[in-house]
């Protein structure tokens, strides 16, 4: 199946920086990509759609200028925690459907903790 | 607003057991129907998709899912679990003309040896 990579895997810092995290599309190209938030014990809440080219779409109640989301090329987009804080310590998710399709493989997560 | 509803949040097996977790959506138009587990310590994976045709549907591991419209349901189904099926089991809808997909809760299964 369709491999989707994400950088880093887990990341400290400390409150007030900003962290940028990848993701990043192997084997095929993804015009979309989705950005997910998953809570301990919770299930993915969808933070923004990914669009190469153009501006993300977030979903309601999402803070764009805090969550950064640049889709350079059709198979890297970026999300930036800027001035991250201890609650935004969380487990973030990328998924993007090769070929625009409709099947969407997921990133292996990256673990955020604010400190 | 559109909404994916897993009513058991943990359910704890023993092996050989039989397995069915529920799952319903809200919204009444064309959807896609997924179901996705989460290992532990392992990203998410695809189980097994509904889009049309027949509605009992067959996945990876001997997992199964069955789409009845009426009810607005896709359980899925397993008639003989596994130490190894202990996961994080996920339902997900995506309106057809949408490609955003909209996860339930999850539900925890937990199988003893």
């Amino acid at each position: 199946g369709a491999v989707v990579s994400q950088h880093p895997s887990r990341v400290i810092c400390k409150s007030g920086t900003s962290v940028k995290i990848e993701c990043r599309s192997l084997d095929f190209q993804a015009t979309t990509m989705f950005w997910y938030r998953q809570f301990p014990k919770k299930s993915l809440m969808l933070m923004a759609t990914s669009n190469e080219g153009s501006k993300a779409t977030y979903e309601q109640g999402v803070e764009k200028d805090k969550f950064l989301i640049n889709h350079a090329s059709l198979t890297l987009s970026t999300l930036t925690v800027t001035s991250a804080h201890p609650e935004d310590s969380s487990f973030y998710i990328c998924s993007a459907p090769p070929g625009g399709g409709e099947t969407q493989y997921f990133g292996p997560g990256t673990r955020l903790l604010v400190l | 607003a559109q909404s994916v509803s897993q009513h058991n949040h943990h359910v704890i097996l023993s092996e050989a057991a039989s397995l069915e977790l529920g799952c319903n959506y809200s919204y009444g138009g064309t959807v896609n129907l997924f179901w996705y587990v989460q290992y532990p310590g392992q990203h998410l994976q695809l189980l097994l998709k509904y889009f049309s045709g027949d509605p009992l549907v067959k996945g990876i591991k001997g997992f199964e899912a069955e789409f009845i419209k009426s009810k607005f349901s896709f359980n899925l189904r397993k008639p003989s679990v596994q130490w190894s099926d202990t996961a994080e089991y996920f339902c997900a809808v995506r309106r057809s003309s949408a490609s955003k997909i909209i996860f339930g809760s999850g539900t925890r299964l937990s199988i003893r040896p």
